[in-house]
């Protein structure tokens, strides 16, 4: 019951531009997407969030298509440290409160 | 300020044995959420307090799994009995507000059952 598909691995020169996929073909209007990385042995941390347009902040762009079955993060100048794993999530909202569905995440490696 | 906080870091133990998990939250943030990734799997919401209250318990799953957050500060979250199923990791995260953007993380804890 998976709400988010994710390539499993990528890699990205040092520099260049890192351009993660995601589909999320079931999400509902009201569902944000939300992305988290987690680099080894630590917890999750916030990157970005979006509804329908995109967005930028001083980590990420975040390009959501029309049609909100599929977003893509990108990291304008990848560094060595970017290197983790990068969890595209559908944020429930429910009467109780929120809710995380993540995906499987992509393991990305920023090569030298 | 200090983050998340959750120990042990790693746990190993019997089937059937009973392990508590516990996560000190940043301090004030009323909000505090356990979320889990057993092996090969998503990490998947557990449960959700407001202060000392369970907001949302839905993702528990089953009653071998008992958290509680005396006083509105810490968490603990109780398995007994542990069963071979429940090895992974089992984050916890605390918020001011209920508001994902402002998520924090701890390490969590690598449950392993043996």
């Amino acid at each position: 019951d998976a709400k988010t598909t994710q390539p499993t691995s990528m890699d990205c020169a040092e520099g260049r531009a890192a351009n993660l996929p995601c589909n999320h073909s079931t999400i509902s209007g009201n569902e944000y997407v939300y992305w988290y990385r987690q680099i080894h042995s630590q917890g999750p941390q916030y990157i970005i969030h979006g509804l329908k347009n995109n967005e930028t902040n001083e980590m990420a762009s975040l390009i959501i298509t029309e049609d909100r079955k599929s977003s893509t993060l990108i990291l304008p100048h990848a560094t060595l440290r970017d290197t983790a794993v990068y969890y595209c999530i559908v944020r429930l909202r429910t009467n109780t409160g929120n809710q995380f569905y993540f995906g499987t995440g992509t393991s990305l490696t920023v090569i030298p | 300020e200090a983050g998340v906080t959750q120990f042990p870091s790693h746990s190993v133990i019997e089937k059937g044995q009973t392990v508590t998990l516990r996560c000190d939250p940043i301090s004030g943030h009323d909000n505090l959420y356990w979320y889990r990734r057993v092996m090969g799997k998503e990490i998947k919401f557990l449960l959700h307090f407001v202060k000392e209250s369970k907001q949302d318990e839905s993702g528990m799953p089953n009653n071998r799994f008992l958290a509680e957050r005396t006083g509105g500060t810490y968490s603990t979250l109780k398995v007994q009995p542990a069963e071979l199923e429940d090895s992974g990791v089992y984050f916890c995260a605390s918020s001011r507000w209920d508001r994902p953007y402002g998520y924090t993380f701890g390490s969590g804890t690598r449950l392993t059952v043996v």
